[in-house]
């Protein structure tokens, strides 16, 4: 089915350790986002890619890069990971970055 | 600037009662709303919109959502409510004219309907 596929879908990591979150569309879709859901706070926006070429600070960007591999694909990692960035993760793409959003299945990460 | 509250963290209504779920936004210009809901354990999915025209907007599911320019409201309706509208929805807010591109999401307001 066409959409927005994350990988992995669970994640546990070490305080310190390095991953990087997968995302890719098939919509071609020109811009891509990266958020974050926590209890009490909603959905809070890490980065985002206008358009394959760009990326941008979101609202809460520290601790986090990203990269837009492609057109397809936008790749988060974390380079140290720590206990706050314990959150479910959400990819989501749209035609342009004021339109609906399709967003992926979340991956879960838990950093120990 | 653009925000927008949600400001019931949930709402309960029993299987078969009409439901609202309010959303307040604030912007400089003209508002583009979005509502969205998330079930168990996936992402989010898109409702409906407004842009301009109808007050009344219809979308997915049976729900439709009233834009109020003067209470600054968008509020989420649903004449009859099914034990499997119970999930989190959110609202979103961008500023047409003004402020940035990107819509700012709301907290979510999590919905139970109860059998």
């Amino acid at each position: 089915n066409a959409g927005v596929t994350q990988t992995p879908k669970f994640q546990v990591l070490k305080t310190g350790q390095s991953m990087t979150l997968q995302c890719a569309q098939d919509m071609n879709h020109n811009s891509m986002y990266w958020y974050r859901q926590d209890p009490g706070m909603g959905l809070r926006l890490i980065y985002y890619s206008a358009s394959e070429g760009t990326t941008d600070k979101g609202e809460v960007p520290n601790g986090y890069n990203v990269s837009r591999l492609n057109k397809r694909e936008f790749s988060l990692r974390l380079e140290s990971a720590a206990p706050s960035q314990t959150s479910v993760y959400f990819c989501a793409s749209s035609e342009a970055p004021d339109r609906v959003r399709i967003f992926g299945q979340g991956t879960r990460l838990t950093v120990v | 600037a653009q925000s927008v509250a949600q400001p019931e963290d949930q709402v309960n209504v029993a299987e078969g009662n009409p439901l609202t779920v309010k959303c307040t936004y604030s912007v400089s210009g003209n508002p583009y709303l979005f509502w969205y809901v998330q079930y168990p354990n996936r992402g989010l999915q898109f409702l409906l919109k407004y842009i301009t025209g109808d007050n009344l907007v219809k979308g997915s599911y049976g729900f439709e959502a009233e834009f109020n320019k003067s209470q600054t409201s968008f509020h989420l309706k649903k004449p009859s409510a099914l034990v499997s509208d119970s999930a989190l929805y959110f609202c979103a807010v961008r500023d047409i004219t003004g402020g940035s591109y990107i819509p700012t999401f709301g907290r979510g307001t999590s919905l139970i309907v109860h059998p």
